[in-house]
């Protein structure tokens, strides 16, 4: 299972924001590689992956989004918040079958 | 260019059957495990099937095991999803989506645009 918190964030245009994730078991795999993704989702948009294996940016991500974490713990910052930052960020891991999501955590604009 | 093309949604009466597609382009298809995940209307992400990448071994969310059947056609490049036995709670936006590889790969970097399933009477 995979709890992200907070499950809203509201931001301030330029300002940071962070969410949490945490799995309630270590998400490493027999291949040494933790499968901790970020993916973001706008409405009416299939997901699009952000950061996988922790901490890489997928090409063409920008360099405000940043992965962190190890174990069961996992954090994505956003530094400076853009408005096209907003809509629902999820967690999700792929070491182990089933695969499994965080709730979803939505971002918006103050 | 990757593209994952989903067809096949529509509208179902309870305990009916659907046959969604994924046909795939711009990658080596086999390459890769592929894996549906659906998403029920104002909800979250939900996986549901994965496949290996020769089609050999099939896996289920515990909530679609025994009504749904994932496959795959490597010479067509093409990702299937019969689902029999729907019920309400099966209706969602239906995603295909890469899963992982043997090599150096991210996984889930791809998904469709989704196809819509909607089991009412």
């Amino acid at each position: 299972v995979l709890t992200q918190t907070p499950l809203s964030s509201p931001v301030t245009l330029g300002q940071p924001a962070s969410i949490s994730c945490t799995s309630s078991e270590r998400l490493v795999h027999d291949n040494g590689n933790t499968y901790l993704s970020w993916l973001h989702q706008r409405p009416g948009q299939p997901p699009r992956l952000l950061i996988y294996k922790i901490s890489n940016r997928v090409s063409g991500v920008p360099d405000r989004f940043s992965g962190s974490g190890a174990g069961t713990d996992f954090t994505l910052r956003i530094s400076r918040v853009e408005a096209e930052d907003v809509g629902v960020y999820y967690c999700m891991q792929a070491t182990q079958f089933p695969r499994t999501f965080g709730q979803g955590t939505k971002v918006e604009i103050k | 260019e990757v593209q994952l093309l989903e067809s096949g949604g529509g509208l179902v009466q309870p305990g009916g059957s659907l046959r969604l597609s994924c046909a795939a382009s711009g990658f080596i298809f086999d390459s890769r495990v592929m894996s549906w995940v659906r998403q029920a209307p104002g909800k979250g992400l939900e996986w549901v099937a994965a496949i290996v990448q020769n089609g050999d071994i099939p896996l289920y969310a515990d909530s679609v095991k025994g009504r749904f059947t994932i496959s795959r056609d490597n010479s067509k490049n093409t990702l299937y999803l019969q689902m029999n036995s729907l019920r309400a709670e099966d209706t969602a936006v239906y995603y295909c989506a890469t899963d992982y590889c043997d090599g150096d790969c991210s996984l889930f970097d791809f998904w469709g645009q989704g196809t819509l399933v909607t089991v009412s009477s």
